[in-house]
């Protein structure tokens, strides 16, 4: 099993222009979630979902978007990309409720 | 708004001192968990609670679950240089098992 992979690894944008960060799994899991982790700081959720075609917003949604269309993917939208989004992104999963995350390897993204 | 307030934010130790890290919340947990992140790589677990009063042993980590579910510690004895890392706790509410919110965290550096 892979695990949790995310694409890409670093981006650099414009301010304004737009990107999908890529994240599948292949284990199968329930529920998947996306977080941002500033510099020294901890996670902030961004959205998550419990299941192929039910998502729900986190802590931090603004300016963000999420499907799940199937089971193993769960992109992440930015649509005007600002500064303010510059971040370390990271996708987790994990089987159900209680139980551990399992993350991918995090998208670097800078806006400038 | 962060829910998981962890204290210190940063912590430097000589190799060998023992030291406490704390995460609080308003809020009573279902669960709580304890993760150690190290640069440039997602978190990855290091032990669940659950029970309130329920003390773990992880070699030379012991952590603590609040009687009332609403705090944790996380106590290292003669602390190594591998330690290093950030400490980062994470909860499930009860009123919200899908969500699964991180703490602020706590930067450790053992200098050796």
């Amino acid at each position: 099993n892979a695990g949790v992979t995310q694409t890409p690894k670093f981006r650099i944008l414009k301010i304004g222009q737009s990107m999908t960060l890529q994240c599948t799994q292949d284990m199968n899991h329930n529920y998947m979630y996306w977080y941002r982790q500033d510099p020294g700081m901890g996670l902030k959720l961004i959205y998550y979902s419990v299941g192929a075609g039910i998502t729900d917003k986190g802590e931090v949604p603004n300016g963000y978007n999420v499907s799940r269309s199937t089971t193993e993917d769960f992109p992440l939208r930015l649509e005007l990309a600002a500064p303010s989004q510059t971040s370390v992104y990271f996708c987790a999963s994990r089987p159900g409720a209680g139980e551990k995350l399992f993350f991918g390897s995090g998208t670097q993204l800078s806006v400038l | 708004t962060q829910l998981l307030e962890q204290s210190p934010q940063f912590l430097s130790i000589q190799e060998g001192e023992n030291l406490t890290v704390y995460c609080n919340s308003s809020s009573v947990f279902s669960s709580l968990q304890w993760y150690r992140q190290e640069p440039g790589e997602g978190p990855v677990l290091l032990v669940t609670v659950v029970t309130g009063g329920e003390v773990k042993k992880l070699k030379r980590l012991t952590f603590q679950f609040g009687d009332a579910r609403k705090d944790s510690s996380l106590h290292i004895t003669a602390a190594q240089p591998g330690d290093t890392g950030l400490y980062l706790c994470a909860e499930s509410r009860q009123n919200t098992g899908n969500q699964f919110y991180f703490g602020t965290g706590t930067s450790l550096t053992v200098i050796p």
